[in-house]
């Protein structure tokens, strides 16, 4: 089933803060974070697993509610290269023969 | 490190045509994952090859198939082709299957059904 991403689109302006939502309605072990940028390819910016282990670029944070079945993704302070979309995954199993299933995305413009 | 490759980029068919796409992932990743992408679904999954084998398939019909060959490289082949099959398609590798490995994507074969 796929998560739902909130908010659909956000617009900043430069060096402001922005909390992106990903909330699903079955147990999740992971969470993948992917930004996409008009025209080009999705690019991977974080892996949250359950048990708290997390895995990506230092610059970005995120969390994982492992009981709400809910991820965040927080971006501080934010520069014009943060703009594009946003896409978590989810996927349930923790093995290796998994799938992940991806929101529909949340567009950030960020604005001088 | 080359980056995911995937042929052709563009692709005009018409409908009921069949068509084969290809993707050649980073070196050493032994895991492809192929995804539909469309303005009003996101990214959709249609099926990931590790060491040869589909592990798993999203929610397509059959009409969408896949294989992977020993290199690693994959392909998928949409037959019988429908208006609503026009969409970006996108391939991403990983290091292995599981769900703690990061997945590069290519940039895509934007393919357009008339």
């Amino acid at each position: 089933q796929q998560p739902v991403q909130s908010p659909q689109a956000v617009i900043l302006r430069e060096g402001e803060d922005a909390v992106i939502n990903c909330s699903s309605s079955k147990a999740l072990y992971s969470v993948h974070w992917y930004r996409q940028k008009h025209g080009e390819a999705p690019v991977f910016l974080m892996i949250l697993l359950k048990g708290g282990e997390q895995k990506g670029h230092e610059k970005i944070s995120a969390s994982f509610n492992e009981k709400k079945q809910q991820s965040s993704l927080y971006l501080t302070a934010s520069q014009l290269s943060y703009s594009g979309t946003y896409f978590c995954g989810t996927e349930g199993s923790g093995g290796s023969n998994y799938k992940l299933t991806f929101g529909k995305g949340t567009l950030l413009t960020v604005n001088p | 490190k080359a980056g995911v490759t995937q042929t052709p980029r563009y692709l005009i068919k018409t409908r009921g045509q069949q068509v084969t796409l290809s993707c050649s992932p980073i070196s050493g990743h032994r895991s492809v994952s192929w995804y539909q992408q469309t303005p009003g679904q996101g990214l959709q999954f249609l099926f990931e090859y590790f060491s040869e084998t589909q592990r798993n398939k999203g929610n397509f019909p059959g009409r969408f198939s896949g294989r992977q060959f020993s290199n690693s490289r994959s392909e998928m082949n949409v037959s019988t082709l429908e208006l609503g099959d026009s969409a970006l398609y996108l391939c991403a590798s990983s290091l292995a299957a599981g769900p703690t490995y990061e997945q590069y994507f290519g940039p895509g074969t934007r393919l357009t059904v008339t």
